[in-house]
């Protein structure tokens, strides 16, 4: 499968607790995203990779949240001390260089995170 | 920063029927437009992308126009399916400081068989 995989599809966790999302891209896409989404709502950025470089993190987003993407493969988003607000979709994407070809953005199925 | 919006919210058409969702934005220094399919619970997945120099692409029965200068783009689903049924988002690609998507909330999409 070269599409892109998140892991797991499902998380519920009490608040107050931590979560840790993994993302895998295409393996030849250098740039990398996360966005949050939830019902009803188009995806909000959260913040963006370009190989292993953070080049860009939502000015809205809470520093509970962090991301990496160590040797500029997989990423993990992980989520500190989670309130019910985080409940959502939490989508990542993956694309080529802008102004190649075919620069799509390819997204996976999504982690739909539930906060109790 | 960016706004994108998509009119209608929701429609519903039966089998068989041509229709036009739109898409505007509202600053027009954009890369490219793509348009995705989202179905429910599910990732969102490219069906055309525009690039900023082009006016319009084509995939089967698709088709998706681009005026950047007005800031509006339309997709164009010819003879619909029950099939077609999802949201159809519109999502513009700018420069910030790095790269960024914006996305509109999305046309959602039922047709009647």
């Amino acid at each position: 499968d070269t599409g892109v995989s998140q892991d797991p599809r499902h998380k519920i966790t009490k608040r107050g607790q931590n979560v840790t999302f993994r993302c895998d891209p295409i393996s030849e896409h250098n740039r990398l995203y996360w966005y949050r989404q939830t019902l009803g709502q188009g995806p909000e950025f959260l913040t963006y990779f370009q190989n292993e470089a953070q080049l860009e993190k939502s000015r809205l987003l809470s520093d509970r949240f962090s991301a990496e993407r160590p040797k500029g493969s997989f990423s993990t988003l992980e989520i500190q001390r989670t309130e019910q607000g985080d409940s959502a979709m939490y989508l990542c994407a993956s694309s080529l260089p802008p102004f190649r070809e075919n620069e799509k953005l390819f997204f996976g199925s999504g982690t739909q995170l539930s906060v109790l | 920063k960016q706004e994108v919006t998509q009119i209608p919210a929701a429609l519903s058409v039966p089998e068989g029927e041509n229709l036009v969702l739109n898409c505007s934005f509202t600053d027009s220094a954009i890369y490219n437009l793509q348009w995705f399919r989202q179905d429910p619970g599910k990732g969102l997945t490219s069906l055309l992308l525009i690039q900023s120099s082009q006016r319009e692409q084509t995939s089967g029965r698709l088709n998706a126009s681009l005026d950047k200068s007005s800031g509006r783009s339309t997709l164009y689903i010819a003879a619909s399916q029950p099939g077609d049924s999802a949201t159809y988002l519109c999502a513009v690609e700018v420069w910030d400081t790095g790269n960024q998507f914006y996305f509109g909330t999305g046309t959602s999409l039922t047709v009647i068989p």
